[in-house]
């Protein structure tokens, strides 16, 4: 069964520096992989997706996740943080048949971005 | 506009009442599923639909009920509401030919 670990509920970076949120998946077959951010009281919001091919992938508003099958994981960077970006991240692996039917979702983790 | 609705957005409800979360697609999407969103546990899966009239479950599926008669709907059905589904919960769509999901807006539920 496929199931995600993100690795630590909360971290807290300054406006400038890098960041990296972790994420673990285990799965049986080849996955699919997301990342989504949640912006307090909002819904989710797509950052970016692994599917198949180029295992670096570029999302929105600067992220980018690379995908290490070697590793089983799916790590979440941004060279530099904004005070935007403070919100809660999940990360997130596809389950069921061919390209997906639903989600199994890591427990998310909480950016925090001082100044 | 195309895309998931929920209804209704906030929900207060006492224990052992029924209620059915209403949730919508407009998209032909062949795929949807919902999930419940606790602090410190992420979202979780609750039960999903790969077609009509067919439905799984998910990672926690008690308590819970669904149908899917059709494309376009996706009910979820509480039918005896207890304070631990006090929750906020999203219903979600997919293609079967893409690997995007697209969410609805979530219902806040409250079970006093």
């Amino acid at each position: 069964a496929q199931s995600v670990t993100q690795l630590g509920s909360h971290v807290s970076v300054s406006e400038g520096a890098l960041v990296l949120l972790r994420c673990n998946y285990s799965s049986s077959v080849p996955p699919y992989l997301f990342w989504y951010v949640q912006y307090p009281n909002q819904g989710l919001q797509l950052l970016l997706k692994y599917t198949t091919g180029a295992t670096l992938v570029k999302g929105i508003n600067g992220f980018e996740a690379e995908f290490k099958k070697s590793e089983t994981s799916f790590h979440l960077t941004k060279p530099s943080a904004h005070m935007s970006d403070a919100a809660e991240y999940f990360c997130a692996v596809s389950v069921g048949q061919q390209a997906g039917t639903a989600l199994i979702f890591g427990k998310g983790t909480t950016l925090s971005v001082s100044s | 506009n195309a895309g998931v609705t929920q209804t209704p957005k906030f929900q207060v409800l006492k224990t052992g009442q029924s209620m059915t979360l209403q949730c919508a697609q407009d998209m032909n999407h062949e795929y949807m599923s919902w999930y419940r969103q606790d602090p410190g546990m992420g979202l979780r899966l609750i039960h999903y639909s790969v077609g009509a009239g067919i439905t799984d479950q998910g990672e926690v599926p008690n308590g819970y009920n669904v149908s899917r008669s059709t494309t376009e709907d996706f009910p979820l059905r509480l039918l005896s509401a207890a304070p631990s589904q006090t929750s906020v919960y999203f219903c979600a769509s997919k293609s079967g030919s893409n690997y995007g999901y697209t969410f609805g807006s979530g219902t806040r539920l409250t079970v006093v």
